[in-house]
This record gives structure tokens, C-alpha cells and sequence, in this order.
């Protein structure tokens, strides 16, 4: 069956512009989490949805960050105001139920702020 | 909070040889721990977890881990290693009761022929 979809996989952004990332869950997993994994470091948590509600957002670096399921499927992760620091691949997962279960990875999108 | 130590940036293993990746874990109440591993250019892939019950615990393709309370240890293992097993392999943990999960920062596992 299908994975975990991303898009784009690679965005180059200039400093300030504001960008969106996309991620398709696998169907019928009620529980999406977004990471950031920098170049050469694990996946560092940043925000977990069950179903539509955004359970805990307390890995979000700053208030640039924002995430959002509006109908407990598609997410979508948004970054206002893009600064280098913020140039890392995005990893989003969903699983099953809860973090108790395993959870299935996208191939990730590659943030490139210049 | 809850953390996790992967003390091996990188292993390097004879083909036929066993493997250790190692991983040792701090969290407050009990632990859910994971091991995932991630091929070049392929996203990262779930091996085996321990929720409860037995301390040894297999999953995919021959890897097996034993969960070590006293010494707060969840080492990776496998008995005879293969060139194709050559990857990127991260540790996590999940203290119960939360959905927050913590990775390590990865070991190298390289497998020379």
C-alpha cells in the first residue's frame, strides 16, 4: 500500500520568504508527527497531531513555526519568515495510534534557506 | 526528560561477524524504545521496539535488541552481519504516558566484506 508521502522533497527559499510543507499520511493513521533532522543529527521532534488536534507543539523552534490537520488527514507544516538556521530535511511520520506504535517515515523535504 | 545516548558515531563489522550498535536511554517512567534504521537516499524505517514483557525483542531482517533496565541499555544486535546492513541506524525512547519521541543522533554501521 502507499507510504508516507512529502512535497516538494527540495525547496530552496531566499531569507524571509515564507514556505509550506505538505505531508500525506498513511491512510487511516490517527497520529502524524513532524521532525527536524539538521545535517548529521537525528530526527528532533517537533509537533504531534491526533486525528485533527494538535496534541503537543513543544518541539517548535519558534513562533515562525506553525502545523496544522484541519480534517485529521493531509498536514500541512508552515515556516514564516525563513532564516538559515531553519535549512534541515523534514521528516514527517504517522502511525497507527499513539508513540507506542512504530511509526512510518516520509522520504523527508529538504529545506535550503539562501 | 527524557534522552538518548548512542555512544558510537560510527561501527565497523566484518561480513559473518556478530554486530553491536549500542544505546543507552534517561527517561522518568517507564520506557517505550525503538530502533530504526536509514538506507542512503531512503527515509528512515522502523526494526524492532520494546514496550513490556520479554527483555530480548527480534524484528525486521534478523535484528534483535535487549532491553537492559538496570543499566538503562538497548543495544541492537545481529548474529551474523551482512554487507546489505551497512546504514544509518537511530535509537529512540518514549517515556509512557507522553507522544514525544527522542532519537539519538545515529551510529554508521559499516559492514566490510
Amino acid at each position: 500500500g502507499a507510504g508516507v508521502s512529502q512535497s516538494p522533497r527540495y525547496k530552496v527559499a531566499k531569507r524571509g520568504q515564507d514556505v509550506a510543507l505538505r505531508c500525506d499520511p498513511i491512510s487511516g493513521h490517527v497520529s502524524l508527527f513532524w521532525y527536524q533532522q539538521a545535517l548529521g543529527q537525528g530526527p528532533e521532534f517537533l509537533t504531534y497531531f491526533q486525528n485533527e488536534a494538535q496534541l503537543d507543539k513543544s518541539g517548535l523552534p519558534s513562533d515562525r513555526f506553525f502545523a496544522e490537520r484541519p480534517e485529521g488527514s493531509v498536514s500541512t507544516l508552515k515556516i514564516q519568515r525563513t532564516q538559515q538556521e531553519d535549512s534541515a530535511v523534514y521528516l514527517c511520520a504517522s502511525s497507527f495510534r499513539g508513540g507506542g506504535n512504530e511509526q512510518y517515515f516520509g522520504p523527508g523535504t529538504r529545506l535550503t534557506v539562501t | 526528560a527524557q534522552s538518548v545516548a548512542q555512544p558510537e558515531d560510527q561501527v565497523n563489522v566484518a561480513e559473518g561477524n556478530p554486530l553491536t550498535v549500542k544505546c543507552t536511554y534517561s527517561v522518568s517512567g517507564n520506557p517505550y524504545l525503538f530502533w530504526y534504521v536509514q538506507y542512503p537516499n531512503r527515509g528512515l524505517q522502523f526494526l524492532l521496539k520494546y514496550i513490556t514483557g520479554d527483555n530480548l525483542v527480534k524484528g525486521s531482517y534478523g535484528f534483535e535488541a535487549e532491553f537492559n533496565k538496570s543499566q538503562t541499555s538497548f543495544h541492537l544486535k545481529k548474529p551474523s552481519a551482512l554487507v546489505s546492513d551497512s546504514a544509518l541506524y537511530f535509537c529512540a525512547v518514549r517515556e509512557g504516558g507522553y507522544q514525544k519521541v527522542t532519537f539519538g543522533i545515529g551510529t554508521k554501521l559499516q559492514v566490510i566484506p
